[in-house]
Formats: C-alpha cells, structure tokens, sequence
C-alpha cells in the first residue's frame, strides 16, 4: 500500500518562479492537509481540504494556493515562490475531518529556494 | 504565538533508560492529542494518542500521562531502545481535526 505520495520529493526553485507540488492518497479518505515543516517550529498547518470539493486556509495560507482535484489529489501551487518557503512539505490524510481521526502523512518534499 | 510548548528540545539517554518529553497547551478546546515519531527523511507518524477523559494511556513500551487542571501532557518511553532515536511531536486538535503541533524533541538513545 501507497498510502499518502508526494512528487517531487526534492525540487530547487529560483525566488518568483513557480511549482505545484503533487500529492495523492489511495485510501480513500476524505480529508487531506498541507503542513510546512521548519526547524525549530514543528509542523504548521498550510491549507486543508475537509472533503471533496471544499478547501480552507490553515495557519500559514500566505503565497499558497491549494487545488483538491478529485477524491484522492491535493495539489498545492507556489504561484512566486520565495526564500522563506524554503521548507520540507507535507501531505497528509485522514478518513474524515473528525477530531481524533489519524492523520496519515506522506514521505515528504524537501524545496529550496534560491 | 505557539499554542502547543514542547520541551526539551533534545534529549540523550542510556539504552533500558526512561524518555521523557513533556508539553503544554493553552486552547482548552482540545480533544485530541496525539505524538508523533519521525524518522530522518521520513513524514511523522501516530505513535500514540489520548483523549482528556483519561488521565493515563499505555502501548507497549510508550505511554501518555495526560493533566487537564495543569494542561500539560507528557510522553514516557520506558526501556529506550536506540532504535526509538527520532524525533518526537506532541500535537493537539480540536473540531476540523487540524492538528497544532509542538516545536519537537529530537531523541538519541546511547547502546
């Protein structure tokens, strides 16, 4: 089992270019989430999608876009991207937006940018 | 502000020895509180979770001491093994299930 996939897995982006990082879950699960991981701040809340069809700002939703493409795909867009999204993202899942449901997270996308 | 405080930010301990992290939270519309473990070049992973209506909640070798007067959690990990070296995340949510995560421990445990 696949679980949560994230492309790429590393990526070099020059400051005010752009990139869609790619994500894709195969279990069925109706919620998926963006988080940024930083040293030192943990992991923070980008954008999440509850369900199929709506999508909401997390804690840090600024020079993000977000795209939930179908049931299984969360795009997330860097439309100019900037040294202080150098960061590793993360794609995670859960069956629902419940509290307390486990929260799957891909392997992880590690972006700098120059 | 941070929501959730995570301490110590690294820990080092002897091999059979007892882990330790601790963390607070201020919201206490909280329900659900969770630890991560990560690996290097790995996503995190639910290690344990415990809901504020127990005050103590036990797998295996890791176990979570939950205090809803003082609003602090805390993780123990009894026998550390050097394959438990990693980092670890205390985290908590509430409605949307959108998890608040700590700052991170980042464990070594010495053979």
């Amino acid at each position: 089992n696949a679980g949560v996939t994230q492309t790429p897995k590393f990526q070099v982006l020059k400051t005010g270019q752009s990139m869609t990082l790619q994500c894709a879950q195969d279990m069925n699960h109706n919620s998926m989430y963006w988080y940024r991981q930083d040293p030192g701040m943990g992991l923070r809340l980008i954008y999440y999608s509850a369900s199929e069809g709506t999508t909401d700002k997390g804690e840090v939703p600024n020079g993000y876009n977000v795209s939930r493409l179908n049931k299984r795909e969360f795009s997330l867009r860097l439309e100019s991207a900037a040294p202080s999204q150098t960061s590793v993202y993360f794609c995670a899942s859960s069956e629902t937006a419940n509290s307390g449901n486990t929260i799957y997270f891909g392997e992880g996308s590690w972006l700098t940018v120059v | 502000q941070q929501q959730v405080k995570q301490s110590p930010q690294s820990l080092i301990v002897q091999k059979g020895g007892i882990s330790i992290i601790n963390c607070a939270y201020e919201n206490t519309a909280f329900d659900y509180f969770p630890w991560y473990q990560q690996f290097p070049g790995k996503g995190p992973a639910l290690l344990i979770a415990i809901r504020p209506d127990v005050s103590e909640k036990k797998e295996g070798r890791f176990t979570i001491s939950f205090n809803k007067s003082a609003k602090q959690f805390s993780l123990h990990i009894m026998d550390s093994q050097p394959g438990d070296s990693a980092t670890y995340f205390c985290a908590a949510s509430r409605y949307g299930n959108k998890l608040v995560f700590g700052a991170g421990t980042i464990l070594r445990v010495k053979s």
